[in-house]
């Protein structure tokens, strides 16, 4: 079964410093989505992106954060100058289409687990 | 705004015991309902969904009902295994392309 990969699975990061993770969704997929899990809290909603372009956010989503599908298979999550509060698992996650979207599962990948030091 | 309830953990059961994790929702309009799991070390993945009420969602002997008017999605399962611990996660679609969950709620089933 085609599944989300991320890379890498473990990023250990200065605080200050730029951070990119790296989501291939499956294929056929044209909605694509970030969340991030705090250790021990509970996975909160990012952004959501579509034709290129953002479709929601949220208010966690400042502007040290952007997201790009630089080429045809994969979506980024880049944090611009990291804090300590960033450290999380962050999980990016796609859906197969638009269409009642609201019945649509969302496929995670394993997740980038990123520590800031 | 919408949002979902889950039955604070940790619960631990011996094997083939009867589980039930509880979840509500608060949402407008007619969200659809899912139960993911989270094995150790793993992303979140599926287990099960249902998306309007009194459809009843089902996947590897655990099941759930979408009951409107108690607002809840509970999570029932009737004899667990040692291979169902894992942290489970309900969740909300709101129809906006959003997902909310819950905080989970780890489960350690022990022989």
């Amino acid at each position: 079964e085609p599944e989300v990969t991320q890379t890498p699975s473990h990023q250990v990061t200065q605080m200050g410093q730029e951070v990119i993770l790296r989501c291939v969704p499956i294929s056929n997929h044209l909605y694509f989505y970030w969340y991030r899990q705090i250790l021990g809290q509970k996975v909160e909603f990012l952004v959501s992106f579509y034709n290129n372009e953002i479709s929601e956010k949220s208010e966690i989503f400042d502007d040290q954060f952007s997201v790009e599908r630089p080429d045809g298979s994969n979506f980024t999550l880049k944090i611009r100058s990291t804090k300590l509060e960033d450290s999380a698992m962050y999980f990016c996650a796609s859906t197969p289409d638009r269409g009642r979207v609201s019945n649509q599962p969302q496929h995670f990948g394993d997740g980038t687990r990123l520590s800031i030091l | 705004g919408d949002s979902v309830t889950q039955m604070e953990g940790p619960v631990t059961l011996s094997e083939e015991a009867f589980l039930t994790i509880n979840c509500t929702y608060t949402a407008t309009g007619y969200p659809s309902l899912f139960w993911y799991v989270q094995y150790p070390g793993e992303g979140l993945q599926l287990l099960l969904k249902a998306t309007k009420a009194d459809d009843k969602g089902s996947n590897k002997g655990f099941e759930a009902t979408y009951r409107k008017e108690t607002t809840s999605f509970h999570l029932e399962k009737g004899s667990v295994q040692v291979s169902d611990s894992a942290v489970y996660f309900c969740a909300l679609s709101n129809g906006r392309n959003q997902f909310y969950f819950g905080t989970g709620t780890s489960l350690t089933v022990i022989p």
